[in-house]
Parts: C-alpha cells; sequence; structure tokens
C-alpha cells in the first residue's frame, strides 16, 4: 500500500518552518525522504531506520514514529532553495531490495520570498 | 562521476509505435530499476534487476520490457505505445538490496504517446 503523505501541499514564505508527513498502514522497516525540483530527477535527503532514529543535516531533520508507522520531515528557517516536491519511500523489511520500496504521492512545498 | 545516465531525454511516440529508453550506470551497483511517474504522482515501479541476467516485474510493468546483459546497462521497451504510457520514466540503481541504502536516480525521459 501506498503511503499517505500530508499536506499536500504548502506554501511558506522564507525564514517560516514545515512539517511533512508520512504514514503508513504497514509496518516499516525503512524511510526514504527525496525533494525533486520541477523537471528534475529526485534527490536523495536521508533514510530512517526501524528504531525510532532521527536524522538531520543543516536545517532539514526527520523522525521515525515505528510504533505509529509514520514518519515526519522538518525544515526549519525555509530557505528559496527548499521549494519542490517531497517523497517519502517506505519499506517493509530490510531485505526483499529497494524494489520493495513504496512512494508516497508526494508534497508540494512553495518558498517564496 | 555520471551516475545514471538515461536518453533521450525527450520522444513523441505515435501510438502503436515501439521505442526503447537506455539507460546505463557507472558505479558499478547491482540493481537497478525503472520507474513511472505520472503528473501529480509518486513513483511506480515497472521492472527492476537484481544483477546481470536477472530482472523481474514491478508494480505496473504492462506493456514494457527489460533486459539485463551487462552490470551498466538496463534498457527499457515500450512495445505498442499507448497513451496511457505519457508519463515521465526514471531509471535508478542502488549498490545493494537492502532498503537501507540510497537510490540513485537518473534525470528522467519525458515521454508523450499522442
Amino acid at each position: 500500500q501506498q503511503p499517505v503523505q500530508s499536506p499536500q501541499a504548502v506554501i511558506l514564505r522564507e525564514g517560516e518552518d514545515a512539517v511533512i508527513n508520512c504514514s503508513s498502514s504497514k509496518a516499516l522497516y525503512s524511510v526514504h525522504w527525496y525533494r525533486q525540483k520541477h523537471g528534475e530527477a529526485p534527490v536523495f535527503l536521508m533514510i530512517l531506520l526501524k528504531g525510532g532514529e532521527q536524522k538531520g543535516h543543516d536545517k532539514i531533520s526527520a523522525s521515525f514514529n515505528e510504533k505509529k508507522q509514520q514518519s515526519s520531515l522538518y525544515l526549519t528557517a525555509s530557505q528559496l532553495s527548499y521549494s519542490g516536491t517531497y517523497f517519502c519511500g517506505t519499506a517493509p523489511t530490510l531485505w526483499g531490495g529497494a524494489q520493495k520500496l513504496v512512494f508516497g504521492q508526494g508534497t508540494r512545498l512553495t518558498i517564496n520570498p | 562521476n555520471a551516475g545514471v545516465t538515461q536518453t533521450p531525454k525527450f520522444r513523441i511516440l505515435k501510438i502503436g509505435q515501439s521505442m526503447t529508453l537506455q539507460c546505463t550506470q557507472d558505479m558499478n551497483h547491482n540493481y537497478m530499476y525503472w520507474y513511472r511517474q505520472d503528473p501529480g504522482m509518486g513513483l511506480k515501479l515497472i521492472y527492476y534487476s537484481v544483477g546481470a541476467g536477472i530482472t523481474d516485474k514491478g508494480e505496473v510493468p504492462n506493456g514494457y520490457n527489460v533486459s539485463r546483459s551487462t552490470t551498466e546497462d538496463f534498457p527499457l521497451r515500450l512495445e505498442l505505445a499507448a497513451p496511457s504510457q505519457t508519463s515521465v520514466y526514471f531509471c535508478a540503481s542502488s549498490p545493494t538490496g537492502d532498503s537501507g541504502n540510497t537510490i540513485y536516480f537518473g534525470e528522467g525521459s519525458w515521454l508523450t504517446v499522442v
């Protein structure tokens, strides 16, 4: 089953914060986050693995709550360069391959000056 | 380091025509994938390969074929193109088969079937 992302779209002013959620009806082992600019390929942001960890770099971080089967991506003090569509991809197990990854429908983030 | 390279970038096909999308990677990855992305939607897996000579179907394989004769190349063949195959196609690769590994995407191929 495809994970559900919320919100579907969000518009912010530069410097504001955003949270994007990714929820699954299945137990999860890993959650991938990617950002895609219009007309370009998805670019890897981070992977979170089972264990409820939190990751981050710069002003983008994410958490993974395996009990709730959901992950959240946090963007703080957003910059214009953060604009794009954010996708989560979820996998129920470690093995079985990345081909088991199922992607959400995406969250469109627009940052205005 | 080129990563994952796809050609062509843009193509218009007539209904019933066939074509091959080329994909090559120079990272010596065993795992390769083809996804399609319809407007406003997420990525759907078409086919994948776990190594040269081994391929398998993904979520939406109908109307497509693949082959993997070398580690580097993973072409996607569209037979008898239909308007429903109008989409953006992404080739991708990963070093191993576990879901904790990064997937590296190519730049995409925009295909329109008219």
